[in-house]
């Protein structure tokens, strides 16, 4: 079965400090690799996402950088500030055809501290 | 633009019982995918339709099964509940599966209880 493993579980970090969240994955034939955001009672939402023939991906205070010869990609959260006190979730997306599936990291619980 | 609807929000079923969740894509969207969530197995994907056609799905039982229609809209149906069952049911719209980037959007999802 296809797996997506995240870490770490939970995660506290001071205003202004970086967050690191960790992911790694078995199946090679990923097509494509985002990162959600979600707050209690809320859906995910897409915060940035990355293709694997790209190292690196910016926008604002969140950067992905994807180590494709390693399996393994991570998010940055540069100058962390409450308002990102969520759930954050890897996910790999398996596209053939007209199918596509998600398969998503086990989450990581995210706390900024002021 | 409006975003993904899912209704109802919330749920109460007791065991044995069937229930139905529906989801509303986004406007233009046309793959809806759901997904179960919970603390012990984090989001887990049940199935994706396209075009009235479903065109994956996850490791689940045949007592969960969905339906999309004409318009797009889906619902899922579980028959035989478990207590087990107990969940966030999401729903994610995007505008097509496959050929690229797939972008899925989120509801806000079903909260389920089965008591």
């Amino acid at each position: 079965q296809q797996q997506v493993k995240q870490s770490p579980q939970s995660l506290i970090v001071q205003k202004g400090g970086i967050s690191i969240i960790n992911c790694a994955y078995e199946n090679t034939a990923f097509d494509y690799f985002p990162w959600y955001q979600q707050f209690p009672g809320k859906g995910p939402a897409l915060l940035i996402a990355i293709r694997p023939d790209v190292s690196e991906k910016k926008e604002g205070r969140f950067t992905i950088s994807f180590n494709k010869s390693a399996k393994q990609f991570s998010l940055h959260i540069m100058d962390s500030q409450p308002g990102d006190s969520a759930t954050y979730f890897c996910a790999a997306v398996d596209i053939t055809g007209t199918a596509s599936k998600l398969t998503f990291g086990t989450g990581t619980r995210l706390q900024v501290t002021l | 633009k409006a975003g993904v609807t899912q209704t109802p929000r919330y749920l109460i079923k007791t065991r044995g019982q069937q229930v139905t969740l529906s989801c509303s894509p986004i406007s233009g969207h046309r793959s809806v995918s759901w997904y179960q969530q919970t603390p012990g197995q984090g989001l887990q994907f049940l199935f994706e339709y396209f075009s009235e056609t479903q065109r994956n799905k996850g490791n689940f039982p045949g007592r969960f099964s969905g339906r999309q229609f004409s318009n797009s809209r889906s619902e899922m149906n579980v028959s035989t509940l478990e207590l087990g069952d107990s969940a966030l049911y999401l729903c994610a719209s995007s505008f097509r599966p496959g050929g690229g980037y797939n972008e899925q959007f989120f509801g806000p999802g079903t909260r389920l209880t089965v008591l």
